[in-house]
């Protein structure tokens, strides 16, 4: 069974710099899982924001990164806002079509 | 404009069928995996499907053998048949088109279904 994990929580303040990562229960994960990073406020559908480990997807800002760091995929935020106050998701690629989200981070920006 | 545009969803009972709907615009379809992703209120997202543009399918364990996917590029429509239906497939589900390098691109709003006597 895959599993991926992420932080539950996180808090950051205005302004500061938050990683939140993505691991793999089966070992390390590289750029060949093509990690990907989507962004979804309440009620609201989900917004990509990074693909192919450090992509941005059109439109987001700069202050959006991934990356890989150690054995697990990260996304940075640097200078938050309090409108980056949502839940981040992760996406590992398993091969033949098959992805698998991570639980998700609750982003608190106070 | 890329519209992704889900229907279908609704109350049905344990052990009853419904079949989603998501019908797309904007983009060129037929050369775009689909995927559905489904979500619990209040909970994370889930991978449920994906059909290839040539409709290979693959399918999450929970789902396999109770759900089928299925494509008519023409109609830039993709439909999710749901079998056997379990209280615990109550989510909302989001249609989502594939995006670069594997990664999930263009999201629906999400259609709700709920299964539940």
């Amino acid at each position: 069974q895959t599993v991926v994990t992420q932080e539950p929580s996180f808090s950051v303040s205005p302004g500061g710099t938050v990683t939140l990562t993505c691991a793999l229960n089966s070992g390390s994960v590289s750029t060949t899982y093509y990690p990907s990073w989507y962004q979804q406020t309440p009620g609201q559908a989900p917004r990509t924001l990074i693909y192919s480990t450090n992509t941005r997807s059109s439109g987001v800002p700069d202050r959006f990164s991934g990356s890989i760091l150690g054995n697990k995929a990260a996304l940075t935020i640097t200078g938050a806002q309090a409108d980056d106050e949502s839940d981040y998701y992760c996406v590992l690629y398993m091969g033949s079509g098959i992805c698998v989200f991570g639980g998700g981070t609750k982003l608190t920006v106070l | 404009e890329v519209q992704v545009v889900e229907s279908g969803g609704g109350l049905v009972q344990p052990g009853g069928s419904l079949r989603l709907s998501c019908a797309a615009s904007g983009f060129t379809f037929s050369t775009y995996w689909m995927h559905w992703v489904r979500q619990v209120p209040g909970k994370g997202l889930v991978w449920v499907s994906r059909i290839s543009t040539d409709g290979s399918t693959t399918y999450a364990d929970s789902v396999q053998g109770r759900f089928t996917v299925s494509r008519d590029n023409a109609k830039n429509t993709v439909w999710l048949q749901m079998n056997s239906l379990r209280v615990d497939d109550t989510a909302v589900y989001y249609c989502v088109s594939g995006g670069r390098a594997y990664s999930l691109g263009f999201w629906g709003r999400g259609t709700l279904v709920t299964v539940s006597s």
